[in-house]
């Protein structure tokens, strides 16, 4: 199957720090990827879509100078935490279509998670 | 009303007995359905897709769909404590939103 990659696994840092998480498809070129949040025990949280040479769209409620997104290549986005603060603790994954003919399926990245201390 | 709807369970059911998983939406124009597997703490993993009324078959795992219901649902047959983990239904409405998914406890 297709297989989305993400680093770091895991971070720790300090409040007022800003976090890089990379997103890579690894064998497929995605003009389209997603962020997603999940706190503990809830469902994922779309934080914004990724498109590769456009600027990212960004849900209702999600500060766009806060969490940067870039998606430089066909293959790679990236999701820069900025001033990250306690509150910004959470599991971020990303995510990546694959269009194969007609049918689009989206793959997860093994997620991401951010403690700030 | 949440768009796409799971009822958070958890759902119990012994090893080797059928899980029964249901999944209702509310965008009568959604083409294609999608289910999840999440283990704690591990992202989701993608288990199959339905896009046609009636029953997708993939191993142990069966999709149904009736867009006429508005509703999806999975089958697991000959359930193992290995299934246990929560099931994410999510339906393609130009981007893909979520349930909140079912916690399903196969035991022993």
């Amino acid at each position: 199957g297709a297989v989305v990659s993400q680093h770091p696994s895991w971070v720790i840092c300090k409040s007022g720090t800003s976090v890089k998480i990379e997103c890579r498809s690894l064998d497929f070129q995605a003009t389209t990827m997603f962020w997603y949040r999940q706190f503990p025990k809830q469902s994922l949280m779309l934080m914004a879509t990724s498109n590769e040479g456009s600027k990212a769209t960004y849900e209702q409620g999600v500060e766009k100078d806060k969490f940067l997104i870039n998606h430089a290549s066909l293959t790679l986005s990236t999701l820069t935490v900025t001033s990250a603060h306690p509150e910004d603790s959470s599991f971020y994954i990303c995510s990546a279509i694959r269009t194969s003919g007609d049918t689009d399926t989206q793959y997860f990245g093994p997620g991401t998670r951010l403690t700030v201390l | 009303q949440k768009e796409v709807e799971q009822n958070s369970g958890p759902l119990s059911v012994p090893e080797g007995a059928i899980a029964s998983l249901n999944c209702t939406y509310s965008d009568r124009g959604s083409q294609s359905f999608f289910w999840y597997r999440q283990y704690s703490g591990k992202s989701p993993e993608l288990i199959m897709f339905i896009y046609s009324n009636g029953d997708k078959e993939d191993g142990r795992f069966t999709a149904q769909l009736n867009k006429a219901s508005q509703y999806v649902s999975l089958l697991i047959r000959d359930s193992q404590p290995s299934d246990s983990a929560t099931y994410l239904c999510a339906v393609n409405t130009g981007k893909l939103i979520f349930g909140q998914g079912t916690t399903l406890q196969v035991k022993p």
